[in-house]
């Protein structure tokens, strides 16, 4: 079974700041794919950055990157000139590659903006 | 609408009554998933459908939860005689094929 570990229940940031968000999980599939979801307030959960594991290139997303280290098993993101709309509960999630399967979720990282 | 739609956004409702909580996806998603989110927690997997395959049901914590997809597009999820631990938000999200999951903004049960 996977399991996917974020270890930082809370983390804060000023406005404009840079921040890395910790993401760990364990799986014995070669092929796979790693997500990081946003949910604000409002409760929608908001695909913000994928990458697919067979990738080594990390992928980009305006402010959001992610540092991808696929042999040790973590899967970081990193948002650039943080904004207040940034925040949110953060979830980190994966998905094997093949069929239809469920996300599997870590526990999420609650980001605070600060002015 | 062009998302996922979940219906009623919120509900309350008694210890031992039955609820149906609806889920309508994006056209031309074939995968619908639900999940249960319970306060300060992430996602736990209850169920998925994929195309006219039988579901996969390994996530239903118990007998008294139920799903049904009619016509391979909106689904209902159905908890009968609930209980208090059930109280939680309930997300529904669909998939295109080779796409990722969209999510709805989420049913919130209470169980008074």
């Amino acid at each position: 079974a996977q399991t996917v570990t974020q270890s930082q229940p809370e983390m804060s940031v000023q406005e404009a700041e840079t921040v890395t968000l910790s993401c760990t999980y364990d799986t014995s599939e070669s092929n796979y794919y790693l997500f990081w979801y946003k949910q604000p307030p409002s409760r929608q959960m908001i695909l913000v950055i994928r990458q697919e594991a067979y990738k080594q290139q990390n992928a980009t997303e305006n402010r959001f990157s992610v540092n991808f280290q696929k042999a040790a098993k973590s899967f970081s993101l990193k948002i650039s000139d943080s904004q207040l709309g940034d925040t949110a509960m953060y979830f980190c999630a994966f998905m094997k590659e093949e069929g239809n399967t469920p996300l599997v979720f870590g526990k999420g990282t609650r980001l605070s903006v600060i002015a | 609408g062009a998302g996922v739609s979940q219906s009623p956004s919120n509900k309350v409702t008694e210890k031992g009554k039955d609820v149906e909580l609806r889920c309508d996806p994006i056209s031309g998603h074939t995968a619908l998933y639900w999940y249960r989110q319970s306060l300060g927690q992430g996602l736990e997997f209850l169920i998925y459908f994929q195309g006219n395959s039988a579901p996969d049901k390994s996530g239903l914590p118990s007998d008294r939860f139920s799903a049904e997809r009619t016509g391979g597009s909106v689904s209902t999820l159905t908890i009968q005689r609930t209980q208090q631990e059930d109280s939680a938000v309930y997300l529904c999200a669909s998939r295109p094929p080779g796409g990722p999951q969209h999510f709805g903004d989420g049913t919130r049960l209470s169980i008074l």
